[in-house]
């Protein structure tokens, strides 16, 4: 069953449109991660949310924003994507309390094609 | 700085050949993470090991062992007897201990080629 879930698999936007990606996850974990990963390279992180605190990476564009409106949600909003912004996009999450912190949980990501 | 280097771009071995993956990495940490994961075609990163820093003992698991050294910064990842099934990109990861994410530094990759 899948635990963390990416949709659309493939979202094609035009060039400056508004584009939404989601995730779900049913693991209950309390850190969500969304990373850019760009042909033939390494995924990047962007930013994650622990709980409901949002960690922004210091070089992450500000074309991109994110949004958590409960544990099991996560959204990345691209405000007006570029060329650039074509990518292979991935939430990831992970449970951390005291004594415990998980490695981190992919989903299958979203393919984002920009026209 | 963090960093996570993985000189092989692309490795190409016939089934049942054994393989090595090498992963070295910077950083300045005394306490950090390493880990490796498997991105297959269809694009979701699967885990397969993580280790601490405090932790040198190689690990085996079925087909699979990691080596890793601390005085080389270096984990590498052997697959035993490789099967076509193994044919994926396989990425290196490091990140920091003791905080309440994984945030990690990836390398580049090693793509896995297992021939029939």
């Amino acid at each position: 069953d899948a635990m963390v879930i990416q949709n659309p698999r493939y979202q094609v936007t035009q060039f400056g449109k508004p584009v939404t990606l989601s995730c779900s996850q049913t693991l209950n974990h309390n850190v969500m991660y969304w990373y850019q990963q760009k042909s033939s390279q390494a995924p990047k992180l962007l930013f994650h949310y622990y709980d409901k605190d949002f960690n922004n990476e210091a070089d992450t564009p500000d074309n991109f924003q994110s949004r958590r409106p409960n544990t099991s949600f996560c959204f990345l909003d691209i405000r007006s994507p570029g060329l650039g912004d074509a990518a292979m996009y991935l939430c990831a999450t992970s449970l951390f309390k005291q004594g415990l912190d998980t490695e981190a949980f992919f989903g299958q990501g979203t393919r984002l094609t920009v026209v | 700085a963090q960093k996570v280097t993985q000189a092989q771009t692309e490795i190409s071995v016939v089934e049942k050949e054994d393989v090595t993956l090498d992963c070295v990495y910077e950083t300045r940490d005394t306490t950090y993470y390493l880990f490796w994961y498997k991105q297959p075609p269809s694009g979701e990163l699967v885990f397969l090991i993580r280790r601490n820093s405090f932790d040198e003992q190689n690990e085996i698991s079925g087909r699979y062992s990691w080596n890793f050294q601390k005085s080389t910064s270096s984990f590498n990842f052997t697959i035993t007897a490789s099967q076509v099934v193994d044919s994926a990109v396989y990425f290196c990861a490091l990140s920091e201990y003791g905080g309440a994410t994984n945030k990690l530094i990836f390398g580049t990759g090693t793509l896995l080629a297992v021939q029939p």
